[in-house]
């Protein structure tokens, strides 16, 4: 079936720096990516997606880039913060379906002040 | 702001209980989804529906029903309550065929004892 991978599972980064999650996609004909933080305790909350015909979105500190051709698409969080830490999860539309998403397993992100 | 409840945020129930889940939404979405969160295994789709009494089996509908009487309440039932079903219950609300944003609800905690 199709599947989404995401990568690292654990990301340790100091406050300032940057830091990049990586997806990798299996159905080509996804044309949605959308970006959740789950703080603890929360349900996910979008922060960020792209769609299939734009190859890179930014919102403040925030970015995703898309590589249709690979099929792969990242999350780049600048200057990280603290209150960045969580767990972010990347997804993508199952082709033919009415919106439906399949999530990547998450990544914890510490971000140490 | 859109809205996604749910009933109970921890729920503690004895094996071959039947549970209910509820969710309710007050944006007018089309289309209500019910995940499990577990910890290395991200979110699973175990039902969703495109409309009132409408619904699709997701990835692990296995052990659990859904209802669907009215556009705003979507509800999972879990006919006899097993120990592998303790979890985290995620449901989750978005428009129709364009809108592919979920917006999802806190979450609640089942433990089955």
């Amino acid at each position: 079936g199709e599947n989404v991978e995401q990568h690292p599972s654990t990301l340790s980064v100091q406050e300032g720096d940057s830091a990049v999650i990586k997806c990798t996609y299996s159905d080509s004909a996804s044309n949605y990516f959308p970006w959740y933080k789950q703080e603890l305790g929360k349900g996910p909350q979008l922060i960020i997606d792209i769609r299939s015909n734009v190859g890179e979105k930014k919102d403040q500190r925030i970015a995703v880039t898309l590589n249709k051709t690979a099929k792969h698409f990242s999350l780049h969080i600048t200057e990280t913060q603290p209150e960045d830490s969580a767990v972010y999860f990347c997804a993508a539309t199952i082709g033919g379906s009415q919106g439906n998403l399949i999530f990547g397993k998450g990544t914890k992100l510490s971000v140490k002040p | 702001d859109v809205k996604v409840t749910q009933s109970s945020r921890y729920l503690v129930k004895r094996t071959g209980e039947k549970v209910f889940l509820e969710c309710v939404q007050d944006m007018d979405h089309e289309n209500m989804f019910w995940y499990r969160q577990d910890p290395g295994l991200g979110l699973r789709l175990i039902y969703f529906s495109y409309d009132v009494k409408m619904k699709e089996k997701g990835d692990i509908p296995e052990g659990y029903s859904v209802s669907r009487e009215k556009k705003e309440r979507f509800s999972l039932i879990l006919e006899s309550a097993s120990t592998n079903q303790t979890s985290m219950y995620l449901c989750a609300s978005s428009w129709g065929t364009s809108g592919y944003e979920q917006y999802f609800g806190p979450g609640t905690r089942l433990t089955v004892t």
